[in-house]
C-alpha cells in the first residue's frame, strides 16, 4: 500500500490567488515527481525532484515552482493562478527498484475561476 | 519528437479477454509500464517490462517487443472492476518517462 498524500483534494479558487498543493511520503523515496493530467490527456511532468534541495522543471512549468527541504516533502506553489492552470495535479513519488514504478497520490484538482 | 499511440477507447464484454496495443516512438528505451486509472482516481501500476516477451501476472499480461517499438496489456476474465483508462508509459534515454493519453476501457455485462 503507498503512503503518499495530497491536499487539499479539491480547491476552487479565484484568478490571481497565490496557492500551495501539498504531497508528501512516508515510504523515504528520494524521487518525487508533479504531473498534470486534463480529462482523456496524457500526464505532464511539470517538476521533479531527486533528493533534498534538488529540484528540476519538466516539460510543462506552468509557472510554478517546488521546494524539497525535506526528503518526505515536495509542495507545489501557483504565485498567481490563471483559469489556464485548471487541471488535475498528481504527485508521486519512486524508490530504488530496478523499475522505478511509479506511486501516485490521489490528486489534487483545481479550479480556478 | 517522442510519442505514445494507444486506441482512445475500447469495449468488451465480462468474462471475455481484452487486448490493448501501444506503440511508441522515444529517444531510447530503459522500461514500459502499464499503469490503471480508474475514473477521477491516481494511476496503479500493473506491469512492467525491459525485455522482450510476455511477463504474466494473474488476469494480466505485458508483452514487449523493441525491435518493432510495441507492447500489448492482455487482460483475461474480465470483470466489471475493470473498467478504467490504462496508461502506456516508457522510459526514454534519460529515464524520464513519456506517457500515453491511455485507453478506456468499457466492460459490458
Amino acid at each position: 500500500e503507498a503512503d503518499i498524500y495530497q491536499t487539499p483534494r479539491y480547491l476552487v479558487i479565484g484568478t490571481g490567488k497565490k496557492i500551495t498543493l501539498e504531497c508528501s511520503q512516508t515510504m523515504g523515496h528520494d524521487k518525487m515527481y508533479w504531473y498534470q493530467q486534463d480529462p482523456g490527456m496524457e500526464l505532464h511532468l511539470i517538476h521533479y525532484s531527486y533528493g533534498v534541495n534538488s529540484t528540476e522543471k519538466g516539460d510543462l512549468s506552468s509557472e510554478s515552482t517546488v521546494s524539497r527541504i525535506r526528503t518526505e516533502h515536495f509542495p507545489l506553489t501557483l504565485e498567481s493562478a490563471r483559469p489556464s492552470h485548471t487541471s488535475q495535479y498528481l504527485c508521486a513519488s519512486t524508490g530504488n527498484r530496478e523499475s522505478g514504478e511509479l506511486f501516485f497520490g490521489e490528486g489534487s484538482r483545481l479550479t480556478v475561476l | 519528437g517522442q510519442n505514445i499511440d494507444q486506441p482512445t477507447e475500447m469495449t468488451a464484454t465480462e468474462g471475455a479477454i481484452v487486448q490493448i496495443n501501444c506503440t511508441y516512438q522515444t529517444s531510447g528505451f530503459n522500461g514500459l509500464f502499464w499503469y490503471q486509472q480508474h475514473a477521477g482516481e491516481a494511476p496503479t501500476f500493473l506491469s512492467y517490462n525491459v525485455l522482450d516477451g510476455l511477463e504474466e501476472k494473474g488476469r494480466f499480461s505485458s508483452f514487449l517487443s523493441r525491435s518493432k517499438g510495441y507492447s500489448y496489456l492482455l487482460l483475461k476474465e474480465l470483470q466489471m472492476k475493470d473498467s478504467a483508462s490504462y496508461l502506456c508509459a516508457v522510459k526514454d534515454s534519460n529515464y524520464q518517462l513519456i506517457w500515453g493519453a491511455g485507453t478506456k476501457l468499457i466492460i459490458k455485462p
